[in-house]
């Protein structure tokens, strides 16, 4: 089945650092979201993306979907200690039935920012 | 305007046993999906139902079911349930086209 493959697993970081996170899929995606999941919460979308080579900012973060449509990664300026968290890519591959609603996660990238 | 909600928050049930979580959509969203999160994963799709069909179902056993009501709220059931299903259940409801808003869970414990 599908799978997407999301590095790094986890990051240590210090406050004000830059961020790098990515996400590969052995299928071809029409979409790319990006989620944020708090402990004891529900993932909360932080940006979606829907054409191939889009390059989209919602404040400090910046995501990009691949040209090749089987890759995105996430981008998060000058990091705050609220940045920590559990971010996690997803999409709906193309090959799958059922519209946009089925999306395949990643395993997330956990961030942990030292003040 | 009210997020996704979900009940109830946590849940502890024995093996074999039943259990039905609750999920209120977003108002004006019409499609409703659950997925489940165990511990240290990403979340995984189970159903979504739209206007109260089934419109998909990912890979879980028939023990798995849900429906969708009228109002657009939905229910998921366990059936005989093992330690494996000890997870977050997690409900998202969506209009058409738009991405998954996700509510905070139910956490169920299979003992």
């Amino acid at each position: 089945g599908q799978q997407l493959n999301q590095s790094p697993q986890s990051m240590f970081i210090q406050e004000g650092e830059d961020v790098s996170m990515n996400c590969t899929s052995s299928s071809i995606f029409n979409t790319w979201l990006w989620y944020k999941q708090d402990p004891g919460e529900g993932p909360v979308l932080l940006i979606a993306l829907y054409k191939a080579g889009e390059l989209t900012s919602n404040g400090r973060l910046t995501a990009q979907f691949g040209i090749t449509r089987k890759d995105s990664f996430l981008n998060i300026s000058a990091s705050i200690p609220s940045d920590v968290g559990i971010y996690f890519c997803a999409g709906p591959p193309v090959s799958t039935q059922g519209g946009s609603e089925k999306l395949v996660f990643g395993k997330g990238t956990k961030l942990t920012v030292n003040p | 305007d009210a997020g996704v909600t979900q009940s109830p928050t946590h849940l502890i049930k024995t093996r074999g046993q039943h259990v039905t979580l609750r999920c209120s959509p977003i108002s004006g969203h019409k499609s409703v999906s659950w997925y489940q999160q165990v511990l240290g994963q990403g979340p995984q799709f189970i159903f979504q139902y739209y206007e109260k069909e089934e419109r998909g179902r990912g890979n879980f056993p028939d023990r798995f079911s849900a429906r969708q009501f009228p109002n657009y709220s939905s229910e998921l059931n366990v059936n005989a349930l093992l330690l494996g299903d000890s997870a977050l259940y997690l409900c998202a409801s969506s209009t058409y086209n738009s991405p998954l808003h996700f509510g905070n869970g139910t956490r169920l414990t299979v003992t």
